[in-house]
């Protein structure tokens, strides 16, 4: 069965400086990864996914996240934090077979920035 | 596009009432999911849907809730004889047909359902 299991509740980090939220899987077979953003009270937005491509996976908002197979780690980065991307961070995995959209949550990283 | 639009927004609804909650998925999309977020967790897969079929429901709570997802019209999450657990956001997410590998899937902003 997949799991995710994101490292840390909270983070804090100070504008400007690199955002790394960790996130370790979970699976019996090549996984889907993704990450998403959650605002207050809003919905989830894509930032990036993983699908056995490239590795190193470049999204929105200079988001990027690198898959490690011997790690079975898929961390999120960003190089210099910006107030806006404060928010709730949800690492996730499909469950099952690749064609559906049963995703698998970590429980979320909260990313406080601080002037 | 219109996204995934999810009505209503949020949902007052004294305990032992009933909560209907309605997720139009993104056009083109012929595939529904629900997930439901209690407050200070993360979402949790509920029941996933094709127009007219329950596909997979794994996470739906045995008693009171049920999804439908007809050939015309939104899929609604009915919740009969809501209790206090049951206040949380619930998401509604589409994908397109099945064939893509690593279907992204699309969420709506979601109803925060309160009981009181």
């Amino acid at each position: 069965a997949q799991s995710v299991t994101q490292l840390g509740s909270h983070v804090s980090v100070s504008e400007g400086a690199l955002v790394l939220l960790r996130c370790n899987y979970s699976s019996s077979v090549p996984p889907y990864l993704f990450w998403y953003v959650q605002y207050p009270n809003q919905g989830l937005q894509l930032l990036l996914k993983y699908t056995s491509a490239a590795t190193l996976v470049k999204g929105i908002n200079g988001f990027e996240a690198e898959f490690k197979k011997s790690e079975t780690s898929f961390h999120l980065t960003k190089p210099s934090a910006h107030m806006s991307d404060a928010a709730e961070y949800f690492c996730a995995v499909i469950g099952g077979s690749g064609n559906t959209g049963k995703l698998i949550f970590g429980q979320g990283t909260t990313l406080q920035v601080k002037p | 596009n219109a996204g995934v639009m999810q009505n209503p927004r949020h949902l007052v609804r004294r305990r032992g009432q009933e909560a209907r909650l309605r997720c139009s998925p993104m056009k083109g999309h012929s595939h529904v999911y629900w997930y439901r977020q209690l407050p200070e967790e993360g979402l949790k897969f509920m029941v996933y849907l094709q127009k007219e079929n329950i596909i997979d429901e794994s996470g739906m709570p045995k008693e009171r809730f049920s999804a439908e997802f007809p050939k015309e019209g939104p899929s609604i999450l009915r919740i009969q004889q809501v209790v206090r657990g049951d206040s949380a956001a619930y998401f509604c997410a589409s994908s397109p047909r099945v064939g893509e590998t690593g279907n992204t899937i699309y969420f709506g902003e979601g109803s925060w359902l309160t009981v009181v």
